[in-house]
């Protein structure tokens, strides 16, 4: 069974930090997406990322792929209240594998 | 433009009451999924159509159905709904199987 863990669970941080957010797994995928999601709303597609070492940026978002397609992190730049949301990634297996969630990272950013 | 609509956003019912949820697309995906979550946990897989194909969790209860009557429709019947059903409920679709998936709004459900 593929797993994903997240770390932390649980973030709250103060306006203008920078943060990072950990995706790992004993397992490889064949890609790995992020996803935010606000309080009372569906998750919604941050991105996808499918190559090893990979780097995308999405404005002060930063995501990258491991080397190996077992992990993934998501880097804050100078987090705002609106990044404030749960944060789940996601990993895509071969074949006819259905999407593994982890569990999420809670993130708060404070005034 | 909305491609993953659901509807109701939120549905209150009764202890024991039937009640369906219901999701449509306009991606003309193969792949259809409910989801259940509860109190900022992730998303919990319920179950999934490939096209016509209907694919159950091993755990999802008894208690919850589902029917796809076309590409675009798929519905969440749960026919006794417990107090411990209450939750927000995801439709997503995607392309295949492990490929992105993409979210409607969810429905609140709340039971009374």
């Amino acid at each position: 069974t593929q797993l994903l863990e997240q770390s932390p669970q649980f973030l709250s941080i103060q306006e203008g930090e920078n943060l990072t957010v950990y995706c790992n797994s004993s397992s490889v995928f064949s890609s790995l997406q992020w996803y935010r999601q606000e309080p009372g709303e569906g998750p919604v597609l941050l991105v996808t990322v499918v190559t090893g070492g990979e780097v995308k940026k999405l404005k002060r978002l930063t995501f990258q792929f491991g080397d190996a397609r077992k992990d993934s992190s998501l880097h804050i730049t100078a987090a705002q209240p609106g990044d404030t949301g749960l944060y789940l990634c996601a990993g895509g297996g071969q074949g006819a594998q259905k999407l593994v969630f982890g569990q999420g990272t809670r993130l708060t950013i404070n005034p | 433009d909305a491609m993953v609509i659901q509807n109701p956003r939120y549905q209150v019912t009764q202890f024991g009451k039937p009640v369906t949820l219901s999701c449509s697309q306009t991606l003309n995906h193969n792949v259809m999924y409910w989801y259940q979550q509860k109190s900022s946990q992730a998303p919990k897989l319920l179950f999934h159509y490939y096209d016509k194909d209907f694919n159950n969790e091993a755990d999802t209860p008894d208690n919850f159905q589902s029917r796809r009557p076309n590409t675009s429709f798929c519905f969440l019947d749960i026919r006794s709904p417990g107090l411990g059903d209450a939750a927000m409920y995801l439709c997503a679709t995607s392309t295949g199987m492990n490929t992105e998936a993409f979210f409607g709004q969810g429905t609140r459900l709340t039971v009374v």
